[in-house]
């Protein structure tokens, strides 16, 4: 089975861009979550859908980032205009309806350098 | 404010020895907690949970237990292995959100031989 796929794997782009971040959670889960990895603040949940619909933003940075959910098997988050304090690895997670859901399953990450 | 704190970056340890990870957390509505490992260049995977009713849960190398009063948690890995080498975080979920998860920020375990 494949697990949560993200795209790109790696993205280095200057100050001001747009930056599209793209994940495929796993068939049949209903949560889906974006996480930030720093090193000061370790695993910050940044948003998370429950049935494609947004339940909680509070940890989205700014007005420059944005997150879509348009069905069950794709979400994307979107940082417009992209600043050097961005640069950051940004996860995709999925849980499954019901049982653990407290268990999630993470993809591969994005590692982000805005320069 | 960082609710669930993990207050040693890094940690080495024998192989064989025990190790003990520690995660300290503020939030007295949290009553599930997990513990993840993380390899470089891979997401972090589920290792092992506890329900704030238990104090203790064990799975094979792995037993994590829970101090409610002290608001504390460990993972302990016996006996420790070249291959559990990675970044270990901690997480909690609170009360009534039990899809949403606070992670520390991760402790670095070296097992050396």
């Amino acid at each position: 089975d494949a697990g949560v796929i993200q795209s790109p794997r790696h993205e280095v782009t200057e100050m001001g861009q747009e930056v599209t971040l793209r994940c495929k959670p796993i068939s049949g889960h209903n949560s889906l979550f974006w996480y930030r990895q720093t090193m000061m603040r370790g695993l910050e949940l940044l948003i998370y859908f429950n049935n494609n619909v947004p339940i909680d933003d509070s940890g989205m940075p700014e007005d420059r980032f944005s997150a879509k959910m348009p069905n069950a098997s794709f979400s994307t988050l979107k940082i417009q205009p992209s600043e050097p304090r961005d640069s950051a690895v940004y996860f995709c997670a999925s849980s499954p309806a019901g049982g653990r859901i407290w268990e999630q399953f993470f993809g591969p990450g994005t590692r982000l350098t805005v320069l | 404010d960082q609710q669930v704190k993990q207050n040693s970056p890094s940690l080495s340890v024998q192989e064989g020895r025990i190790s003990i990870l520690n995660c300290d957390y503020t939030n007295s509505m949290f009553d599930y907690f997990l513990w993840y490992k993380k390899y470089p260049a891979e997401g972090p995977t589920f290792l092992i949970s506890i329900s704030s009713i238990k104090d203790k849960n064990e799975d094979g190398r792995f037993t994590v237990f829970l101090n409610k009063s002290a608001k504390h948690l460990s993972l302990h890995i016996v006996p420790s292995q070249p291959g559990d080498s990675a970044v270990y975080f901690c997480a909690a979920s609170e009360t009534g959100t039990a899809s949403k998860l606070t992670f520390g920020t991760g402790t670095r375990l070296q097992v050396t031989l």
